[in-house]
């Protein structure tokens, strides 16, 4: 079965600093995998996706993302942190048969000034 | 072009009373989810849909029905509702094209059982 583990449930960085966020997968198969951001009181908005193409993927507003097949890793990365990024942060793996997906536990990213 | 659209956007329910939440997209997609949030459990899987007519049971499907009206809706149902079933519902939806497994989603309803 296919699992996702999101290694921290809150990040604290000021504005202006490196963003990290941490997630393993575990697959049974090659996987397609997903960051989605969730902002207060808002539904889910799609970041950024892997699907087997270039390691190394860019999304939206500065964010990418690197698989690493050998540490099952997906972490999510910004060089520079903007107050409007705090937000909850969800790595995705697909699941079974690619009509489902597994969520992580989430990363609430809290940016200071 | 409105994407996944949910109603209503909040509703306060007591034990034992009956509601559907209600989604429909206008993106021309194949399958659709219901899914709820709860605090630090990520998003569970409810039902899903992969085609007009078909459903499928998720990781929660316990206390909820759902029924696939059209290609657009995708109603989920609530026969007596339980405290338990405090949370946010968000539908989704998905392209079943090659390669394309991201699922796009509604704003979401909240519902408040006491």
């Amino acid at each position: 079965a296919q699992s996702v583990t999101q290694l921290d449930s809150h990040v604290s960085v000021s504005e202006g600093t490196p963003v990290l966020l941490r997630c393993n997968y575990s697959s049974s198969y090659s996987p397609s995998l997903f960051w989605y951001v969730q902002h207060p009181n808002k539904g889910l908005q799609l970041l950024l996706k892997y699907t087997s193409a270039a390691t190394l993927v860019k999304g939206i507003n500065g964010f990418e993302a690197e698989f690493k097949k050998s540490e099952t890793s997906f972490h999510l990365t910004k060089p520079s942190a903007h107050m409007s990024d705090a937000a909850e942060y969800f790595c995705v793996v697909s699941g079974s048969g690619f009509q489902k997906l597994v969520f992580g536990t989430g990363t609430r990213l809290l940016v200071s000034p | 072009n409105a994407g996944v659209t949910q109603t209503p956007k909040f509703q306060v329910l007591k034990t034992g009373q009956s509601m559907t939440l209600q989604c429909a997209q206008d993106m021309n997609h194949n399958s659709m989810y219901w899914y709820r949030q709860d605090p630090g459990m990520g998003l569970r899987l409810i039902y899903y849909s992969a085609s007009e007519g078909t459903t499928d049971k998720g990781e929660v499907p316990n206390g909820y029905n759902v029924s696939r009206l059209n290609k657009r809706e995708f109603s989920l149902r609530l026969e007596s509702a339980a405290p338990s079933q405090t949370s946010v519902y968000f539908c989704a939806s998905r392209y079943d094209g090659v390669g394309t497994y991201e699922q796009y989603f509604g704003p979401g309803t909240r519902l408040t059982v006491t």
